[in-house]
């Protein structure tokens, strides 16, 4: 069974430019997150979608942040214009059950490593 | 405030010796616990979850974590340590702030196998 893809793996742009990242989830999973992790800390929650709705957008900076999953299936995140305190990994993850209770695993792709010049 | 504490940046262990990566957490009601394991240039690998019953969780690549109530603790432990558990290990809780739930993750211990 495939895991999480996510593209691109790799991504060097100049300050207020735009980027967008794109998360195919597990297939048959309801559940869809964005993730930051910046460099030495754990992943922090951008976003939580349920289907095609996003259920947890709060961390979100929406000044120059937003996210779609239109279908219900893929995502996409981007960044309009990007900051140099944009550079990290953008991690992507889904679980199989929206009203899990928060129980079930989530299973993270490889993530997209941004660096703003 | 609900998190999680890995109070320990880096550990050491030989291989071939048991080893232990510690988490505390800190949250309301009954803990939903879980560790991840992340290899350079990856993204988070799941290794096991405490949701309820046996204190003692097994999970993946021979880990597994103890639930210690009294003391907030969820430990990761494997009696045998192999050069290639050298990673970064992440130990997460589910919280819940104004209705919505999420993972929340510690800092991350670097685990380094000694050959």
């Amino acid at each position: 069974e495939a895991g999480v893809v996510q593209s691109p793996r790799y991504k060097i742009i100049e300050k207020k430019q735009p980027v967008a990242f794109w998360c195919n989830p597990i297939s048959g999973h309801n559940t869809l997150y964005w993730y930051l992790q910046n460099l030495g800390q754990g992943p922090e929650l951008l976003i939580r979608y349920e289907n095609e709705e996003a259920v947890d957008d709060s961390q979100l900076p929406k000044d120059r942040f937003s996210a779609e999953r239109l279908k219900g299936v893929d995502s996409t995140l981007k960044i309009q214009p990007a900051e140099l305190g944009d550079s990290a990994v953008y991690l992507c993850a889904s679980s199989l059950e929206v009203a899990s209770g928060g129980s079930d695993t989530q299973y993270f792709g490889p993530g997209t490593r941004l660096t703003v010049l | 405030a609900q998190s999680v504490a890995q109070p320990e940046d880096q550990v050491n262990v030989a291989e071939g010796n048991p080893l232990t990566v510690k988490c505390t957490y800190s949250v309301s009601g009954n803990p939903y616990l879980f560790w991840y394991v992340q290899y350079p240039n990856r993204g988070l690998q799941f290794l096991l979850k405490y949701i309820t019953g046996d204190n003692l969780v097994k999970g993946s690549y021979g880990f597994e974590a103890e639930f210690n109530k009294s003391q907030t603790s969820f430990h990761l432990k494997k009696p045998s340590a192999l050069v290639s558990d050298s990673a970064l290990y992440f130990c997460a809780v589910r919280t819940v702030n104004f209705g919505n739930e999420k993972l929340t993750f510690g800092t991350g211990t670097r685990l380094t196998i000694i050959p």
